[in-house]
């Protein structure tokens, strides 16, 4: 079955300490993937997206993710946290196809201590 | 340049009764999508429209039906609403590029729905 699954439900980091929040997918084709944050009473955001090509894609916010295809995993990392990127955070993952069927995992919030 | 805009923002309706959530952008995107958004279980796809006159289930399409009425607009409509679609309801859209869709990449605001 297609499956996005964030371990950490709830993270909390230090402002300026660095960040990685971990996305593992089971998917049977080879996935596209993607990286959304929802700001409390938000719509979502795309961070960024992973198609073909280098395993480390840059996003916005200074976001960015690695593929690793072996661990079927797609986390997202940030250097240096800052006080604005507390919200939600969304792995989701989508066919290769024409089509927008995502699946979402089911998110993590992230809050941030000054 | 509005986006997705989203009517009504919030819905209090009693089961049984009907509403149609109303969803529009202004980029001239091709895709449109219907989500909703329920405490630990992420967003779910409820139906998309990959361009103007066409529409499909997601994953959960049961109770709904929607409408894209037009290239910019794109509506929910739940016929006998039953307390199980107390939610938040998201439309979203995207473009196509180089032959495949693009992931939704802008969002609306949301219409939070209670059904008593």
């Amino acid at each position: 079955a297609q499956s996005v699954t964030q371990p950490d439900i709830h993270i909390t980091v230090s402002e300026g300490a660095s960040l990685e929040l971990r996305c593992n997918y089971s998917y049977g084709a080879t996935p596209y993937l993607f990286w959304y944050v929802q700001s409390p009473g938000q719509g979502l955001q795309l961070l960024l997206k992973y198609f073909s090509g280098d395993t480390l894609v840059q996003g916005i916010k200074g976001f960015e993710a690695e593929f690793k295809r072996s661990q079927s995993s797609f986390n997202l990392r940030k250097p240096s946290v800052h006080w604005s990127d507390a919200a939600e955070y969304f792995c989701a993952v989508g066919p290769s196809s024409n089509t927008g069927k995502l699946i979402f995992g089911q998110g993590t919030t992230l809050q941030v201590k000054p | 340049n509005a986006g997705v805009t989203q009517t009504p923002k919030f819905q209090v309706l009693k089961t049984g009764q009907s509403m149609t959530l109303q969803c529009a952008q202004d980029m001239n995107h091709n895709s449109m999508y219907w989500y909703r958004q329920d405490p630990g279980m992420g967003l779910r796809l409820i139906y998309y429209s990959a361009s103007e006159g066409t529409t499909d289930k997601g994953e959960v399409p049961n109770g709904y039906n929607v409408s894209r009425l037009n290239k910019r607009e794109f509506s929910l409509r739940l016929e006998s609403a039953a307390p199980s679609q107390t939610s938040v309801y998201f439309c979203a859209s995207s473009e196509l590029t180089k032959g495949f869709s693009s992931p939704p990449d802008v969002f609306g605001p949301g219409t939070r729905l209670t059904v008593l």
